[in-house]
Formats: structure tokens, sequence, C-alpha cells
């Protein structure tokens, strides 16, 4: 398995508080990547990284920021959390983009309530 | 714009009988395609892929899917199922040069005793 490790895995907190998921890889691989997955949906693309400090959009990326100071961890952050945002969120790495196909490895996610 | 589609939301199989789970894409350009397996209450892991070549892809485990061009499509199949395969299925697609990779909505598929 990837060592991909999702913190935390469970969390229950209030509208409009700040919340911060991490995601902590020991592969070394350049991409990373924050999914949410909702029933109906499948997996939307939040936003990705392909390398430190360089971080791009994804399908939803409103109301969700990300930080990538260092190769193996990268952050999620809602500002002001939302009902809309509760959510089980995956983060995944690969080696490469999308020119060589390499596919991505998930992380066992964390679950997100926001009453 | 790309887009996946598995049309089914549930396939319910009795052990031992042959499944297919569907899935088509739509792109302009070329593309990889990916089926992942989740399993309850753990991340998606990689079950296939196509990236180029024969149009047959196998796993480990029994299953095959087959990339169809003329048709958009990559229908995952297995012969023979387990009540070990009793878990949800994603179509994944992404374009070459592209970083997002697009899922489908997922297939539960419930093998029966």
């Amino acid at each position: 398995d990837a060592g991909i490790t999702q913190s935390p895995r469970h969390k229950v907190t209030e509208t409009g508080t700040p919340v911060t998921l991490r995601c902590h890889q020991t592969e070394n691989h350049r991409y990373m990547y924050w999914y949410r997955q909702d029933p109906g949906h499948g997996l939307r693309l939040i936003h990705y990284s392909y390398g430190v400090k360089d971080t791009d959009k994804g399908e939803v990326s409103d109301g969700y920021s990300v930080s990538r100071s260092k190769t193996e961890d990268f952050l999620l952050t809602l500002e002001s959390a939302t009902s809309s945002q509760t959510s089980v969120y995956f983060c995944a790495i690969s080696e490469s983009g999308g020119g060589l196909g390499q596919p991505q490895h998930f992380g066992d996610g964390t679950r997100l309530s926001i009453l | 714009a790309q887009s996946v589609t598995q049309l089914d939301s549930q396939v319910p199989v009795f052990e031992e009988a042959p499944v297919e789970l569907r899935c088509n894409y739509s792109s302009s350009v070329s593309v990889y395609l990916f089926w992942y397996v989740q399993y309850p209450n753990q991340g998606l892991q990689l079950l296939l892929k196509y990236l180029s070549g024969s149009t047959l892809v196998e796993s480990i485990n029994g299953f095959e899917a087959e990339f169809n061009k003329s048709q958009t499509s990559f229908h995952l199949r297995k012969p023979s199922v387990h009540i070990s395969d009793t878990a949800e299925y994603f179509c994944a697609v992404k374009e070459t040069g592209a970083n997002n990779l697009f899922f489908g909505t997922g297939t539960r598929l419930t093998v029966i005793p």
C-alpha cells in the first residue's frame, strides 16, 4: 500500500469554525490531490499540488484553500466551515501528472461532519 | 467537457455469476482509463488501468476491462464473482497531458450468497 496517512480520520465541528485536514506521504511523489466524496457525485477534485508551494484549483475549490510547504505534506483548510462541506475527504498522490498516465493512490479518507 | 458515466448505481448479482459494470466517457482527446474499487470505510484502490496497447486489460483478481474507442466505453467484467467482490467500483478518466482525474458516480456491486 502507498504510504499515505490522513489526519484526523474523523472530525465533528460547528459551522463557521476553521478546519485543517492533513495528508502525509512517505513516497516522495511530486503530485498530491484533495478530493471530496459525496453520494451521487463520486469523487470531485478540490485542489492539487505539483510541487512544493505549487498548487492549482480543481472542480470544486470554492471555500477551500491548500498549502504545501514540504514534499510530504499537503494541507486542506476550510476557513469557515459550512454544512455543505460535510463530506468524506480523500488525499491522493501520484509520481507524475497526466503525461505518463501514472495512477493516483489514495489515503483512507477523513470523515468530516459540520453541524 | 470531459465526463464519465456509470449507468448503473447498484448491481446485485448471485455468487459465481458473471457481472459487467458499465462505464462510458466523453472526451475530444486521447485518454487514460482506470477502474478503482472501494471497500467500506476505506480509500480507493486501483483495480486496473488502460494506458495504451492492448485494449483488454486484466487485474490479478479476475476482473478485466476492455477499451472500446468507437463506443467510448471501458466496461468492467468478471466471469464469476465472489462474496469478497462486494464493494463500490469507480471508473475514472484522465486526458493525456492533463493532471485532473475525472470519476464516475460509482456502481455498488452486491454479491448475493
